[in-house]
């Protein structure tokens, strides 16, 4: 099973809307943390957010928050007021505490239209 | 607090060349990671080092590929022979143990001819 799903390959949004990047996790471990990254055409990973299992509450950073939703294994990307610089591939993450590896989804493509 | 550091950016070879590229992590990251990064596709993890110990190492092509990390600091990620399909972005990251988000360099993108 993949341990990270990110289900929509392409999104767009109008520049200064909020948009939802998806992200379901598959794990067994009680302990873990999500991360989301963006890449631009660059070619650079930025990491944005990180999310621990046993955080009561979403994880927020300026713009960025992530929707925490452990019953359901999900950990969507939530950008408010989005920007053209904006427009890049995000990348969901997960690390098990045991086994110390981290594993990535495949990655959803954002464009911000003017 | 200086990042990951990665050279050389930007590396063009023929097949059956040989090539090697840098990684220097963050000061007092354990854990470093190579990943292979192929144009339109997430990062695949090739080997991830704690302190110089290898930690995961199972989706490196040990035929051609090999890696060090000597002291527990600086890396080196080789390719000999190179092979057309080794084209790709090779990414190098750091970081703490523990649950702790991992840094990455700006990578080494590699052309083989």
């Amino acid at each position: 099973a993949q341990k990270i799903t990110q289900t929509q390959p392409g999104m767009f949004v109008q520049e200064k809307e909020a948009v939802t990047l998806d992200c379901t996790y598959d794990t067994s471990d009680p302990s873990y943390g999500l991360f989301w990254y963006k890449q631009p055409s660059s070619g650079e990973m930025i990491f944005l957010i990180y999310q621990g299992s046993y955080d009561q509450q979403n994880a927020t950073e300026g713009r960025y928050s992530l929707n925490f939703q452990k019953a359901r294994k999900s950990a969507n990307l939530v950008i408010s007021a989005s920007q053209l610089g904006d427009s890049a591939m995000y990348f969901c993450a997960m690390r098990e505490f045991t086994g110390n590896q981290f594993y990535f989804g495949t990655g959803t493509s954002l464009t911000v239209i003017p | 607090e200086a990042g990951v550091a990665q050279s050389p950016r930007y590396k063009i070879i023929e097949k059956r060349q040989s090539v090697a590229f840098w990684c220097n992590p963050i000061s007092g990251h354990a854990t470093l990671y190579w990943y292979q990064q192929i144009l339109g596709q997430g990062p695949k993890l090739l080997i991830q080092f704690q302190n110089n110990g290898v930690v995961d190492d199972s989706q490196l092509p040990k035929d051609r590929f090999s890696a060090e990390r000597l002291k527990g600091v600086d890396s080196t990620l080789k390719i000999q022979p190179a092979k057309l399909e080794d084209s790709a972005v090779y990414l190098c990251a750091s970081s703490l143990a523990g649950l702790r988000a991992q840094f990455f360099g700006p990578g080494t993108r590699l052309t083989v001819l």
